[in-house]
Formats: C-alpha cells, sequence, structure tokens
C-alpha cells in the first residue's frame, strides 16, 4: 500500500524555471524524505524533514511541511534539464519507521 | 563500501520458474528493506529487517515469496513458482536507525524482474 499521492502527476517545464511538487500523505509521522529517481534507476535521497521542522534548505530545494493539512512541498528552482526524473516522498510513522512512498511526479525540464 | 549492492541486475524467467534476488546493503547498516516497483508507480513496502530480524511483512508479499537475513548482513528475496504478474523492479534499501526518526534510506540500481 502507498502513503502518499503526488501531485501533479507530470510536470513539464523550461530551464531555469521553477518547479514545485506536492505530496498529501495519510497517517501521523516521524519525517518526511524526497527522493529521486532517474528512468530505470534506483532511488536518490534528496532531502528528509522532521515532524517538528516546518521547512528546510539544501541548494536549489526547498521543502516545507505542515503536519496539520498533513502535505508537504518539494521546490527546485533553476530547474536543469538533468533535474528530469521522477521524485517521490516517503514518510515513516508508528512504531516501525518504515518507509512508505507516494506515487511519484515525473518531472521534464526541457533545455 | 560503495553502497547498496543488488544481484542480478536483471532477470528473465519463465512463469512457474523460481527466482532469488541478493542484496547486499552497506555494512553498518543495521535494517534493510525490499521494495517492489511497477511502471508508474512508487515503491510499494514488502518487507523490512533489523538486523537479521524480519520485523515486518506486507500483504503484498503472498506465501510465494519468502526473505532471510541470516546473519544480520546480505538478505535473499525468493519468488517460487513466479507469475506474470510479478514482473517489477524488485529495490533494497538500507539505514541506520538508531531510536526514532530514522535518517535516509540508501537504494540499490534494483533487479528488474521479466516473467514470460
Amino acid at each position: 500500500s502507498q502513503q502518499g499521492e503526488e501531485d501533479p502527476q507530470a510536470l513539464s517545464i523550461q530551464e531555469g524555471e521553477n518547479a514545485t511538487m506536492n505530496c498529501s500523505y495519510k497517517t501521523s509521522i516521524n519525517n518526511l524524505q524526497w527522493y529521486r529517481q532517474n528512468s530505470g534507476r534506483g532511488l536518490v535521497h534528496l532531502i528528509l524533514i522532521r515532524s517538528n521542522e516546518r521547512e528546510k534548505h539544501s541548494g536549489r530545494l526547498r521543502v516545507t511541511l505542515d503536519t496539520s493539512k498533513k502535505s508537504s512541498s518539494l521546490l527546485i528552482t533553476a530547474s536543469r534539464a538533468a533535474d528530469t526524473a521522477s521524485y517521490f516522498c516517503a514518510t515513516d510513522g508508528g512504531a516501525t519507521n518504515k518507509l512508505i512512498f507516494g506515487t511519484g511526479t515525473l518531472l521534464a525540464v526541457q533545455p | 563500501d560503495t553502497g547498496v549492492s543488488q544481484d542480478p541486475r536483471h532477470k528473465i524467467t519463465k512463469r512457474g520458474q523460481n527466482v532469488t534476488f541478493r542484496c547486499d546493503p552497506i555494512s553498518e547498516h543495521n535494517r534493510l528493506y525490499w521494495y517492489r516497483q511497477t511502471l508508474g508507480q512508487g515503491p510499494e513496502f514488502l518487507t523490512y529487517f533489523q538486523n537479521e530480524a524480519q520485523l515486518e511483512k506486507s500483504r503484498l508479499l503472498s506465501d510465494r515469496f519468502s526473505a532471510e537475513r541470516p546473519k544480520g548482513s546480505f538478505s535473499t528475496l525468493e519468488i517460487q513458482r513466479t507469475e506474470q504478474g510479478d514482473s517489477a523492479m524488485y529495490l533494497c534499501a538500507s539505514d541506520l536507525v538508531l531510536g526514532q526518526g530514522g535518517p535516509e534510506a540508501f537504494f540499490g540500481q534494483g533487479t528488474r524482474l521479466t516473467v514470460v
């Protein structure tokens, strides 16, 4: 089963523009993570935000978390063609801490 | 140690055959996860181990699936009597969890299974 859903399912932008992806989840969490996956490859960890944090930055990435709405957003600024990939949010919660992934956003950055 | 390693990268098998995949996690990591991913979907949790103990199994893991981590190091995932619906990417991940709020999980490149 999957914990959350990403929105939009697909996003196409021009190089240099910003890309925003949203994630909604269902249960309480300890933290939320964002991962990137290039076509047919494994997942790469991007950023982790803890449940007591509201915003976090890492390079061109900005993540927000609203636990009252059970939602998070990932902003990629000044996008590059190399950012083309699928992006997934993943949450853990409860006693087990296992990661549960959302359905993903497919981002295409046109050069 | 260069990361999580999975073997084989690709496997084509005939329906009804058994297959076994191997995952070597990052050596100091105590948790190991197995996920399955089909095209256009996010990874679906199958099972995970903390050291050698299998702590949770998803309902997706039918009795044809079995996973082991005998010495708390590498893990194997076996699928018996494969079906076409088993065709997917099987991903392994590991992390080091000390208390609540686990850190990032590191993923292998996956094993792509095709059942014909």
